[in-house]
């Protein structure tokens, strides 16, 4: 079965500083993988996603997430956080039918 | 319909009794998760459906639980003889095809204390 691993449950960033939230997962047997926002009092959203191709995969609102088959990891990143990146992140990675979700990173940006 | 839509969105209920979660998902999406969040646990998968039927059921977590889809739309969660490690917050989600592509769409959730 696949898993992901997400090390960090809390990462306290100041505004405007860069961020990374680290994802690692469990196979590189066809690995398909996943970031899901969820702001505050908010259902979970889609961010991004990596299916095959290009290792990077960049969202519209400025994260983008790299696939590294070395390190089995699928870290996120934004070089430049707002106050409204508040929320809670959730890597997942395909098992099957489903997904599966890492335990989730807070973020807090912090003025 | 637009989204994903999940009720009641906050249920409160004592401990003992059994409480029916709904969930409508996206019109024309065959497949159907729900999951369990719990503070700090992350997103638990209970059970997908493929149109009325559920290949995979193996995240339920006793025999209180158990769910069913009809007309390949509605989904009822049913928890029996609910328990206070039962709180929670109950997400549905679907999907169009193949989930390696689409991703899911998530509802809002329900949140269930159990008092």
């Amino acid at each position: 079965a696949q898993s992901v691993t997400q090390l960090d449950s809390q990462v306290p960033v100041f505004e405007e500083a860069p961020v990374e939230l680290r994802c690692n997962y469990s196979s590189s047997v066809s690995v398909y993988l996943f970031w899901y926002v969820q702001y505050p009092n908010q259902g979970l959203q889609l961010l991004l996603k990596y299916l095959s191709g290009s290792t990077l995969v960049e969202s519209i609102n400025g994260f983008e997430a790299e696939f590294n088959k070395s390190q089995t990891s699928f870290h996120l990143r934004k070089p430049s956080v707002h106050i409204s990146d508040t929320a809670e992140y959730f890597c997942a990675v395909k098992d099957g039918n489903k997904l599966v979700f890492g335990a989730g990173t807070i973020l807090r940006v912090k003025s | 319909g637009a989204g994903v839509s999940q009720s009641p969105s906050n249920k409160v209920t004592e401990k003992g009794k059994d409480v029916e979660l709904r969930c409508d998902p996206i019109s024309g999406h065959t497949a159907l998760y729900w999951y369990r969040q719990s503070l700090g646990q992350g997103l638990e998968f209970l059970i997908y459906f493929q149109g009325n039927s559920a290949p995979d059921k193996s995240g339920l977590p006793s025999d209180r639980f158990s769910a069913e889809r009809t007309g390949g739309s509605v989904s009822t969660l049913t928890i029996q003889r609910t328990q206070q490690e039962d709180s929670a917050v109950y997400l549905c989600a679907s999907s169009l095809g193949q989930v390696r592509l689409m991703g899911y769409t998530f509802g809002s959730g329900t949140r269930l204390t159990v008092v």
